[in-house]
């Protein structure tokens, strides 16, 4: 099984609506990551974690929200989806500082 | 501002040879990088890393070397094998102590033609 578990894997959505992407992990790490990919981007943070109550801004964060429900669980919403919100999406976890992040297979979001 | 970019966005080698990825990186204060593997429909993994107070790191048929006086960092591959065909990102940690909020690279792309 997967340390870091996103789901779902693929997803297909109207504008306008309203999708959560979650996210799980078992390596019991209290740092937790969204990135969104995009050709030619490479990775951008949108939100991240430290703790349960901590929750902070990355650099493109508009349009998204999240919520750390417990240690292991960090979902990300997208209130209102638009277009250029299609992307595929990483959550991801860390350890302490200067530790690796480690990185969930991935949710593609495809808004139509 | 900081950035870390990539010398080569497609690399090409023969299986058996030995590749070299390279990347640039902008903030001499950065102290850790890593490098990722990120194979197709896949997240990217965890490869080797590197801390600003060293210049060599080997682990198995990979070596990451960090030259801090040009600010440049690369990826060495020994004997190549098609598993290696992936997209590789090189990423730095700009803070130093207080967060993991690393800056990734585009990325590059090692075709191992057989």
């Amino acid at each position: 099984d997967a340390d870091v578990t996103q789901t779902p894997r693929n997803r297909i959505t109207k504008t306008g609506k309203r999708i959560m992407l979650e996210c799980s992990q078992t390596k019991g790490h209290d740092r937790m990551y969204w990135y969104r990919q995009d050709p030619g981007l490479g990775l951008r943070l949108i939100y991240y974690s430290f703790d349960v109550k901590d929750i902070n801004k990355g650099e493109i964060s508009d349009g998204y929200s999240v919520s750390r429900q417990a240690q292991a669980k960090f979902s990300l919403s997208l209130e209102s989806a638009i277009p250029n919100q299609t992307a595929l999406y990483f959550c991801a976890t860390s350890g302490w500082v200067g530790n690796t992040i480690y990185f969930g297979e991935g949710s593609w979001l495809t808004v139509v | 501002g900081e950035s870390v970019g990539l010398h080569l966005p497609t690399l090409s080698v023969q299986e058996g040879d030995n590749s070299i990825i390279n990347c640039a990186y902008s903030n001499s204060a950065s102290d850790y990088f890593i490098w990722y593997k990120q194979e197709s429909g896949k997240g990217p993994q965890f490869i080797i890393d590197i801390r600003s107070n060293m210049d060599k790191r080997q682990g198995q048929r990979v070596t990451v070397l960090l030259n801090k006086t040009v600010k440049h960092l690369s990826l060495q591959i020994a004997a190549t094998q098609p598993g290696d065909s992936a997209v590789y990102f090189c990423a730095e940690n700009p803070a130093s102590g207080a967060t993991n909020k690393l800056i990734f690279g585009t990325g590059t792309l090692l075709a191992v033609q057989p």
